[in-house]
This record gives C-alpha cells, sequence and structure tokens, in this order.
C-alpha cells in the first residue's frame, strides 16, 4: 500500500519569511496529491491540491510541485504570516483512498 | 450548504455501551468517509462508502460497524470498545471524480473517550 514520508516534522520561521514542506511517496499509481491545513482543535481543510499530470500549482502564497519521477512533492508558503501556524499534512493517493504523512508543525514568529 | 455536520461533539463512554456517531452533508457526495484521529498524529482511513455501499474497510475491527443509510448520511455504531479508541473520529464526504479522487471535506469531528 501507500506510505507517505513528511518532513520537517517541526518548522519555525520568522514572519514574512518562506516556509518549505517536503513529502515523499511509494506508490507510483497515487495519482492525487492534496495538502491540508488543520489548526488546533478544528478540522483539516485543504488548502491546495495537484494531480500527477501537473507539475506545479500556485494560489496567491501558496504553491505545490510534484516530481513524478523522484515521487516526491513539496510545498511552499511565502511571505508567511502568524495565522499561517498550523499542523500541515500532505496526502497522496487514487481512488478514493488517501493516505496522509504524518504531519508538520509550523510556527510563524512574529 | 459547503458544510459536514457530526454528531455528538464530544462522546464519553464505557466500555460495555454501545453509542453511534452521526455524519450528514447536503453537497450530493457520493463518497462518505470515515477517519480516526490520534492526538498530534494524522487522520487514519477506517472506512469509505462509495454510492452507499461500503468500498473500503482498513481492517477496523468488528466492535466499530459502519453504516450509511442514504446519500446523506453516514453513521458510525459503537459497541465494546477500548480505552485505546479515544480519538477524533472525523466524517468526510467527497464527490466521485470516475474514479480520480476529490477534495475531501471534513466535519469537525466527534471526540470519543471510552473509560
Amino acid at each position: 500500500g501507500e506510505n507517505v514520508e513528511q518532513h520537517p516534522s517541526t518548522l519555525s520561521v520568522q514572519e514574512g519569511d518562506s516556509a518549505v514542506i517536503k513529502c515523499t511517496y511509494s506508490d507510483s499509481a497515487s495519482n492525487y496529491f492534496p495538502w491540508y491545513k488543520q489548526e488546533l482543535g478544528k478540522r483539516p481543510q485543504l488548502i491546495i491540491d495537484i494531480r500527477s499530470n501537473v507539475g506545479e500549482k500556485k494560489d496567491q502564497r501558496i504553491a505545490v510541485t510534484l516530481n513524478k519521477t523522484a515521487k516526491h512533492f513539496s510545498l511552499h508558503i511565502t511571505e508567511t504570516q502568524p495565522e499561517d501556524s498550523a499542523v500541515y499534512f500532505c496526502a497522496a493517493g487514487g481512488g478514493n483512498k488517501l493516505v496522509f504523512g504524518a504531519g508538520t508543525i509550523l510556527r510563524v514568529k512574529s | 450548504d459547503t458544510e459536514v455536520t457530526q454528531t455528538p461533539k464530544h462522546l464519553v463512554m464505557g466500555m460495555t455501551n454501545k453509542k453511534s456517531l452521526k455524519c450528514e452533508q447536503h453537497m450530493g457526495h457520493r463518497a462518505m468517509y470515515w477517519y480516526k484521529q490520534k492526538a498530534k498524529k494524522p487522520p487514519e482511513l477506517m472506512f469509505v462508502y462509495s454510492y452507499e455501499k461500503l468500498s473500503i474497510n482498513e481492517s477496523v475491527p468488528s466492535r466499530f460497524s459502519p453504516e450509511c443509510p442514504n446519500s446523506s448520511l453516514l453513521n458510525l455504531h459503537l459497541h465494546a470498545l477500548q480505552p485505546e479508541d479515544s480519538a477524533l473520529y472525523l466524517c468526510a464526504s467527497s464527490h466521485l471524480l470516475a474514479g480520480a479522487a476529490g477534495e475531501l471535506f471534513f466535519g469537525e469531528g466527534s471526540r470519543l473517550t471510552v473509560l
């Protein structure tokens, strides 16, 4: 089955700096790679996703890149703000099955 | 309506109790999911229903019994649970896109404590 590894487990950045979170996956059949943000005590919410026929996708300060050959994908957040502080989960899958990475705690210091 | 609604928000039960968690969505999604999330861990898939039929069971113990009465409702029946089953139970729904995964919309979760 699919296995997703996520790094780093915690990340502290200064407000205004960029943050990068990386994930690798094992199943070459996976074709969908979303990123979820979960604030303390809240539900996970999708912030951006990418499918295997696309190499990069951007939405304002957030971008995701996918390297299918290397089986890794990354989340890039530019101009970080205190409200970006949360746990971020990557996921990989196909059909109706998504496997989540272990999560990254992002702290943005003001 | 873009919400997935879960009840109850909190549940405390003994190991001999029978209880149910409920989930409802009115977005026309034909895939519904139960995930389990322990503190500081990612969501773990338990069950998937596609078109009201159970399509994935991730080897979940039989003390958890899912039910999908119609396309808007999803239940999780709980019986003879163990303290280690204490967790946040998240319901989610998504469109079915010709076999491809779509965005998961999560409910706020039901926080379960087993005494």
